[in-house]
């Protein structure tokens, strides 16, 4: 069954750098992902699409900040310069034959 | 540019129907991958439905047999049709592009309740 695991929080200081962790389940490890952000009270945004081998597109507008790479079953979501806008929930997400839409449980990210 | 605009969401008692609607602009919806993700109240993201621009269309196991996704490609508008509605069906219901849901809707709220 495939299934995608986040910690449900993470927090990080105004202007540092956080690194978020998406992990596939075993047997899954060559599946892309896609990383979503909502904001409080706001519907989800498209950050971007992240292949097994760590290169990825981002969505339109999505800021030089956010980056995607990978390593084995492991999709890492880092953002740079922390700012107050960033704090959001973060979902990564995937698909693939048979399997329509999975949605890993979310990670809360606070800004100090 | 890339809109999805949702409507049709509102209260419904347990056991009613109701539909919701997805209006698209700026791409064509039959030619891509479009699917209904909903979200409870303090919970977190869950895919329901989707159609291929082929046509074929999948369920989530939990509104398989009640909800129906469809499209009307002269409208440029996707549907979700929502029978036998639960408590558990309350949600804000987004609609989405692609496998990556690269655009999302600002959803529309379904209150289940009596």
């Amino acid at each position: 069954q495939l299934v995608l695991t986040q910690s449900p929080s993470a927090s990080a200081s105004l202007g540092a750098s956080v690194k978020l962790t998406c992990t596939l389940s075993s047997g899954h490890s060559s599946y892309a992902i896609a990383w979503h952000q909502q904001q409080p009270e706001k519907g989800p945004r498209y950050l971007m699409k992240l292949n097994s081998d760590g290169s990825h597109s981002k969505g339109d507008g999505i800021p030089d900040r956010f980056s995607g790479s990978s390593s084995g079953a492991e999709r890492y979501l880092t953002i740079s310069s922390l700012q107050s806008e960033d704090e959001a929930d973060y979902y990564c997400q995937t698909w693939g034959t048979g399997i329509q839409g999975v949605f890993g449980g979310g990670t809360k990210l606070t800004v100090l | 540019e890339v809109q999805l605009v949702e409507s049709g969401g509102g209260l419904i008692q347990p056991g009613g129907s109701l539909r919701l609607s997805c209006a698209a602009s700026g791409f064509t919806v039959s030619s891509n991958y479009m699917s209904w993700v909903r979200q409870a109240p303090g919970k977190g993201l869950e895919w329901v439905s989707i159609i291929y621009s082929g046509g074929s269309t999948y369920y989530a196991d939990s509104v398989k047999g009640r909800f129906t996704i469809s499209r009307d490609n002269s409208k440029n508008t996707l549907y979700l049709q929502m029978n036998s509605l639960r408590a558990e069906d309350t949600a804000v219901y987004y609609c989405a592009r692609d496998l990556v849901f690269d655009y999302w809707g600002q959803g529309a709220l379904v209150t289940v309740s009596s």
